[in-house]
């Protein structure tokens, strides 16, 4: 079955480091986006790419770096630049047609320590 | 560009009670729509979706209909269950404001037996 994998699940992070999180899709989407979302509250867009080796700021970039080698991978690494980086991250992907939605994967819980 | 309010939570309900909770958009042109259903530490899923005016979406039970006039897309349940106790986004995609999802704040739903 297609899917879209986000790992780890949950992931605990030492103030000062990088923490990268992974996104894997095999349904051939074009497009991929990281999703931060806080306690009791909406999505806000990190980082979207439309294209292999091309991606673009979102809403709340700072402290945030992607690549997009791969079409099938999108990861995320939150820098140590980032200053409250927990929270419920959410990956997905999506074809290029407006009458699809979003796939979402199951989301990365990451909390600093 | 493209907005998408709905009615802000919590909603509370007792079992088998019937669920509206409103969504209204601001878009240029001709959006889809979309209703998604997030559950507890985990992702997003499509719930139901419309492609054009006067169109039903319907799943689980669950109803919406684009109305362009009023340029809403209320989500609507009969008799709710508990295991329907979620987080509900209103979205859209598409419309003159280009091909990324514009997502609504959410509503927390919670059903008591």
């Amino acid at each position: 079955d297609g899917g879209i994998t986000q790992s780890p699940k949950y992931l605990f992070r030492k103030e000062g480091q990088n923490v990268t999180l992974s996104c894997e899709q095999n349904l051939n989407h074009d497009a991929m986006y990281w999703y931060r979302q806080d306690p009791g509250q909406g999505l806000r867009l990190i980082y979207y790419s439309q294209i292999v080796n091309d991606f673009q700021k979102g809403d709340i970039a700072e402290g945030y770096s992607v690549s997009r080698e791969k079409k099938e991978s999108f990861p995320l690494t939150v820098t140590s630049a980032q200053k409250n980086p927990t929270a419920f991250y959410l990956c997905a992907s999506s074809d290029s047609e407006a009458n699809y939605g979003y796939t979402f994967g199951s989301g990365t819980r990451l909390t600093v320590v | 560009g493209n907005s998408v309010t709905q009615m802000e939570g919590p909603v509370t309900l007792s079992e088998e009670a019937f669920l509206t909770i409103n969504c209204t958009y601001t878009a240029t042109g001709y959006p889809s729509l979309f209703w998604y259903v997030q559950y507890p530490g985990e992702g997003l899923q499509l719930l139901l979706k419309a492609t054009k005016a006067d169109d039903k979406g319907s799943n689980k039970g669950f109803e919406a209909t684009y109305r362009k006039e009023t340029t809403s897309f209320h989500l609507e349940k009969g008799s709710v269950q508990v295991s329907d106790s979620a987080v509900y986004f209103c979205a859209l995609r598409g419309g003159a404001a280009g091909n990324k999802l514009t997502f609504g704040g959410g509503t927390r739903v919670l059903v008591k037996p």
